[in-house]
């Protein structure tokens, strides 16, 4: 099973709401990514998790904050976003260590609406 | 660093031939090519490490120059589920995540 789910789909949301985003994978993999990716764009990395721990923030504005609260689930919580912060938002999965050498499974991404 | 990815965009008649390339400033470590529909995920093609490898599956194959830090992906009498968009990301080293360049957007019509 190669599947990474993400929930919801779909997020409207104004700039005043909290929100977060789920992500859940079944692999036993021990690196969990966020990534944005904008239309017509390259996904660009957000957050790495490494054995449930933060190891890379790629400078990323505090109203995201990532949680990881074990080894399959990873959180984005959402807070006082702007209307550029619109995007698909995707999790990514690999066995281990960072993405060097590892294979990367994605979810379907939930699509974020910031109004 | 972004790779350089080209062409941006091709489009295809159903059973020719494509090669998109993809090149960096830096050394590499590793390179991995996916393929994005619209509206969908990235799907996982094949992942390249340095040595300067060849790999393929199916019609879709790849190479990894790590002299010329460039990798190029072939596909190989195309079929119309081949269209999207393909990214290929790189990685410095075993440890440093991926990162993928602006994509090369892949037409295939009947």
């Amino acid at each position: 099973d190669t599947e990474v789910t993400q929930t919801p789909k779909h997020l409207v949301m104004g700039m005043t709401n909290k929100k977060s985003l789920k992500c859940e994978q079944h692999m036993g993999h021990r690196a969990m990514y966020w990534y944005k990716q904008k239309a017509k764009k390259p996904p660009e990395l957000m957050f790495v998790y490494s054995y449930e721990k933060l190891s890379i923030n790629e400078s990323v504005p505090s109203r995201f904050s990532p949680e990881c609260p074990n080894s399959s689930l990873l959180n984005l919580h959402l807070h006082a976003l702007q209307p550029e912060d619109s995007a698909l938002y995707l999790c990514a999965s690999s066995q281990g260590g960072l993405a060097g050498v590892d294979t990367q499974y994605f979810g379907p991404g939930t699509r974020l609406t910031v109004l | 660093q972004q790779p350089v990815q080209s062409p941006q965009a091709v489009i295809l008649r159903e059973g020719e031939d494509a090669v998109i390339n993809c090149s960096s400033s830096k050394a590499l470590y590793s390179v991995h090519w996916y393929r994005q529909k619209h509206g969908e995920a990235p799907v996982f093609l094949m992942i390249l490490l340095k040595g300067g490898e060849q790999k393929g599956h199916e019609k879709i194959s790849a190479s990894f120059n790590e002299k010329k830090q460039q990798s190029s992906l072939y596909l190989t009498a195309s079929q119309l589920s081949y269209s999207g968009t393909y990214f290929c990301g790189t990685a410095t080293g075993g440890n440093t995540p991926l990162v993928f360049g602006k994509g090369t957007r892949l037409s295939v019509i009947a």
